[in-house]
């Protein structure tokens, strides 16, 4: 099971690039990167998920390092309603029967007007 | 609105009570997720269903338990409750049953143990 650290908080301004860094230096070969953020008390929204390339969706940008023990979750221009705890997850996608899911602690993200 | 449904939105009650809650997955997805968050453990999964049968068991305690029905929805039962077991309660659902592409969460249901 492939731990992750986030750093607990971080700033950005609004309308700069947000870089939410990601550590995942036990993570094995078919192991994929998750992030998925949570706006205050609501239910955690999936973000963007990749194995090695860099991935790209409407909401963000996902660069895995070459040697896939980091990432970083770019948000490319952060908006007030960006502010969230923002959760880098390392899992296979089919879990075994005793398998645990671990979120962690997360970073949360302050988008300062 | 992810399209997943919990009623529940609050639920207040005593220690030794037991309480049901219900997650209505979205159209078409056969796999549901429960996961607990409360303010010091952060959040936890708790169980997985798929198609009607238990898929994937996390960090849930037997005083717990939880079933998916034909129609696909599913209640989580707690028992014998405890004031530690006041938390917020999602329930996430996906189409398939990797448990992690894009699950699609509910809004919660707030449990308040008195």
């Amino acid at each position: 099971d492939a731990k992750t650290t986030q750093p607990p908080s971080m700033d950005c301004a609004e309308g700069r690039a947000a870089n939410l860094p990601c550590n995942h230096s036990t993570i094995s070969g078919n192991e994929y990167v998750y992030w998925y953020r949570q706006i205050h008390s609501q239910g955690p929204q999936y973000i963007i998920h990749g194995l090695k390339n860099n991935e790209t969706n409407e909401m963000a940008s996902l660069i895995i390092t070459e040697d896939r023990k980091s990432s970083t979750l770019i948000l490319p221009h952060a908006t007030l309603r960006d502010t969230a705890v923002y959760y880098c997850i390392v899992r296979v996608t089919i879990l075994n029967r005793d398998d645990k899911i671990i979120f962690g602690k997360g970073t949360r993200l302050h988008i300062l007007p | 609105d992810s399209g997943v449904t919990q009623t529940p939105k609050h639920l207040i009650t005593a220690t030794g009570q037991r309480v049901t809650l219900r997650c209505s997955p979205r159209s078409g997805d056969l796999s549901v997720y429960w996961y607990q968050q409360s303010l010091d453990q952060g959040l936890q999964f708790l169980i997985q269903y798929y198609n009607g049968e238990e898929r994937a068991k996390g960090n849930i305690l037997e005083r717990f338990s939880a079933q998916q029905f034909p129609d696909l929805h599913s209640e989580l039962n707690l028992s014998s409750l405890e004031l530690g077991d006041s938390a917020l309660y999602f329930c996430a659902s996906s189409v398939t049953p990797s448990l992690y592409n894009e699950q699609f969460f509910g809004p919660g249901t707030r449990l308040t143990v008195l």
